[in-house]
């Protein structure tokens, strides 16, 4: 079984400040790893996942995550956020073998003025 | 191309009760699964349905129950609802299962009095 870590559940920034959202994971098996944004009162919209590979994986919104094997970590960065960027992120693992979604318990990120 | 779509958005039961609920997946996709979002549990995976066959099933019980009809949309069915079943019911759609990129429907929010 796998399992995925987000170790704050809240990240405060100004805006135009980088940030970073932490992302760990846990599994006896090979895993893809996936970041969902979800704004309020909407669905998931995926931001980017890492299958193989590059380690940096860019996605939408100018976000970026760098997958790394020896840390068993998949952080979220952008080095510039906006107000719109408030939101809760999700971290995610899914086994190659599988297609089951297994998703942290969430960082809700609060860009401030 | 139309995005997931669900329904109800919005629903009210009382305990005891049975809902219905539907997802329809974005045209050509024919891999739907299911989570359940709660404040307490977070983001739970209900089950998977592929060809109208239910191929992944969560750790949730037989109350919960699914299917998928041939024009790949799906139904998920809850039974003598229970004040826990309170939460956001998101659908997510994919070409088939495994790495496709599950896209995420707005959510059927279930309210238990």
């Amino acid at each position: 079984a796998q399992s995925v870590t987000q170790l704050d559940s809240q990240v405060p920034v100004f805006e135009e400040a980088p940030v970073e959202l932490r992302c760990n994971y846990s599994s006896s098996v090979s895993v893809y790893l996936f970041w969902y944004v979800q704004y309020p009162n909407q669905g998931l919209q995926l931001l980017l996942k890492y299958l193989s590979g590059s380690t940096l994986v860019k996605g939408i919104n100018g976000f970026e995550a760098e997958f790394n094997k020896s840390q068993t970590s998949f952080h979220l960065r952008k080095p510039s956020v906006h107000i719109s960027d408030t939101a809760e992120y999700f971290c995610a693992a899914m086994t190659t073998s599988g297609s089951r979604l297994t998703f942290g318990e969430g960082t809700q990120l609060t860009v401030n003025p | 191309k139309a995005g997931v779509t669900q329904t109800p958005r919005y629903l009210i039961k009382t305990r005891g009760q049975q809902v219905t609920l539907s997802c329809s997946p974005i045209s050509g996709h024919r891999s739907v699964s299911w989570y359940q979002q709660t404040p307490g549990q977070g983001l739970q995976f209900l089950f998977e349905y592929f060809s109208e066959t239910q191929r992944n099933k969560g750790n949730f019980p037989g109350r919960f129950s699914g299917r998928q009809f041939s024009n790949s949309r799906s139904e998920m069915n809850v039974s003598t609802l229970e004040l826990g079943d309170s939460a956001l019911y998101l659908c997510a759609s994919s070409l088939a299962p495994g790495v496709e990129t599950q896209y995420f429907g707005p959510g059927t929010r279930l309210l238990v009095l």
